[in-house]
């Protein structure tokens, strides 16, 4: 069984602070793992990672994966009140359903 | 544009009352998925769809059940309501690309209060 934990559950920063959210997985196969933001509705997407050591850049949001160790950051630059969400990881399976971790619930405060 | 829509948006149930939460996307994915999220909570898979007559089970299907009669229709039943299926509800699909896991496109999401 796919196994995803993040830590912290949840984190309170001032704008302009930088954050680093992170993601450990178990897999029984790897394929990627993603990245999703939640505000008050559905997830949407940031990143996909396949390759180790790899960041994606958008913007102020980054991420990098090693697969070795098991482990993804998401790290982001000079915070905004509107970064304040859920920021939810995930793996796929064989059939690209996805196997969650709890989230970290991201607030910024002006 | 329309994507993964789900319907209803809101709805509350009394205890052992069913319904039906409809979901239907218009991307031509083969895959469909309904995941759970309770509050402070990721998101938990109930069922799962790669094709039009193929269901299977997720980490927590028991007292649900689905059906994919069509590419573009998957709907979650839930005969006998209880409390603890107080949740949003999220209906998703992905295409069928690549060996690579890709992202998934969620529909807006069903709050459902059971009471």
């Amino acid at each position: 069984e796919d196994k995803v934990v993040q830590s912290p559950l949840s984190l309170v920063v001032h704008e302009g602070d930088t954050v680093t959210l992170n993601c450990s997985y178990e897999v029984t196969n790897f394929r990627s793992l993603l990245w999703y933001k939640q505000e008050k509705k559905a997830p949407t997407f940031l990143f996909m990672l396949t390759s180790s050591g790899i960041e994606k850049k958008s913007g102020r949001l980054s991420s990098i994966l090693d697969k070795k160790e098991l482990f993804s950051i998401l790290n982001i630059t000079a915070t905004q009140t509107g970064d304040s969400a859920i920021y939810l990881c995930a793996v796929p399976g064989s059939a690209r359903q996805l196997t969650f971790g709890s989230g970290t619930q991201l607030t910024v405060l002006p | 544009n329309a994507g993964v829509t789900q319907t209803p948006k809101f709805r509350i149930l009394k205890i052992g009352q069913s319904m039906t939460l409809q979901c239907a996307q218009d991307m031509n994915h083969n895959y469909m998925y309904w995941y759970r999220q309770d509050p402070g909570m990721g998101l938990k898979l109930i069922y799962y769809s790669v094709g039009a007559g193929i269901t299977d089970k997720g980490e927590v299907p028991n007292g649900y059940n689905v059906s994919r009669s069509t590419t573009e229709d998957f709907p979650l039943r839930l005969e006998l309501a209880a409390p603890s299926q107080t949740s949003v509800y999220f209906c998703a699909s992905s295409p069928t690309r690549d060996r690579v896991g890709t992202e998934a496109f969620f529909g807006q999401g069903t709050r459902l209060t059971v009471v």
